[in-house]
C-alpha cells in the first residue's frame, strides 16, 4: 500500500521569502504521478503542481516548483517569493500512474503560514 | 465550465436522520470521486465512479453509505441513520482519464455535515 507522509504540521514564513515544505512516500510501483494541493481557508482544494514519475525535469509553475528525488523518494515543494494568498493547508499526494489508477493518497498537510 | 458543483454547501442534522449530498463534475470528466475529510487531515478515498459504474468502495464506506452516479453525469452520496462521527466535510472531485496525460483530480468546494 502506498503512504504519504509530510512531517511538518506547520511552517510560517516572511511575505517575499521562500519556503520549502517536504513530502515523503512508500511505493513498489515505479510509473506514478505526485502532486500537490492548496486547501485555502475557504476550503476548495486547488491543485499547484504535478510531477509524472517517469520525468527526470522538476517540475515547475511560477514561483512553484518541486524537488523530486526519486530514489529517494521524496517531493519537496517550493514557494519562491512568497505572497499572504500563500496563506493555507498544503497536501501532498500519489497516484499510480495505468488505467486503473484512481486512488489519491494524500498526506496529512503542512499548514503554511505567510507573515507580513 | 464552472468546476466541480457540490450542494448542499453546509448541512446540519439530527442524529439518526438521512441526508444527501449531490456533486456535478466537470461535465467532460468520465471519473468521479467521493472523499472525506475531518479538520486537520487530508482527504481519505471513499468511493470512484467510472461513467456510471461504480468501481471501488472504501472499508471507510459502511453500509450505512451509498452512492451512485445513475447516468454518468451527476453523483449522490447519500448516508443513512446518521451518526456524530460522520461529522466531516465530503469531498466530491473529477477527472478524465487520458492515456497520455493521465489522471489530475479537480475537487468541488465540499459538503460540510454536522450530525448533532
Amino acid at each position: 500500500a502506498q503512504t504519504v507522509t509530510q512531517s511538518q504540521p506547520e511552517m510560517s514564513v516572511q511575505e517575499a521569502e521562500t519556503v520549502t515544505l517536504s513530502c515523503t512516500y512508500d511505493t513498489s510501483e515505479s510509473n506514478y504521478y505526485l502532486f500537490w494541493y492548496k486547501q485555502p481557508p475557504s476550503r476548495q482544494m486547488i491543485l499547484v503542481i504535478r510531477q509524472e514519475a517517469y520525468k527526470q525535469q522538476n517540475a515547475t509553475e511560477n514561483r512553484f516548483s518541486v524537488n523530486f528525488q526519486k530514489a529517494a523518494k521524496s517531493f519537496s515543494l517550493k514557494i519562491s517569493d512568497s505572497q499572504l494568498g500563500d496563506t493555507a493547508m498544503y497536501f501532498c499526494a500519489f497516484m499510480k500512474r495505468n488505467t486503473g489508477g484512481f486512488k489519491t493518497i494524500f498526506g496529512a498537510g503542512t499548514r503554511l503560514f505567510v507573515k507580513a | 465550465d464552472t468546476g466541480v458543483s457540490q450542494n448542499p454547501r453546509h448541512k446540519i442534522t439530527k442524529r439518526g436522520q438521512n441526508v444527501t449530498f449531490r456533486c456535478d463534475p466537470i461535465s467532460e470528466h468520465n471519473r468521479l470521486y467521493w472523499y472525506r475529510q475531518t479538520l486537520g487531515q487530508g482527504p481519505e478515498f471513499l468511493t470512484y465512479f467510472q461513467n456510471e459504474a461504480q468501481l471501488e468502495k472504501s472499508r471507510l464506506l459502511s453500509d450505512r453509505f451509498s452512492a451512485e452516479r445513475p447516468k454518468g453525469s451527476f453523483s449522490t452520496l447519500e448516508i443513512q441513520r446518521t451518526e456524530q462521527g460522520d461529522s466531516a466535510m465530503y469531498l466530491c472531485a473529477s477527472s478524465l482519464w487520458d492515456p497520455r496525460e493521465g489522471n489530475t483530480i479537480y475537487f468541488g468546494e465540499g459538503s460540510w455535515l454536522t450530525v448533532v
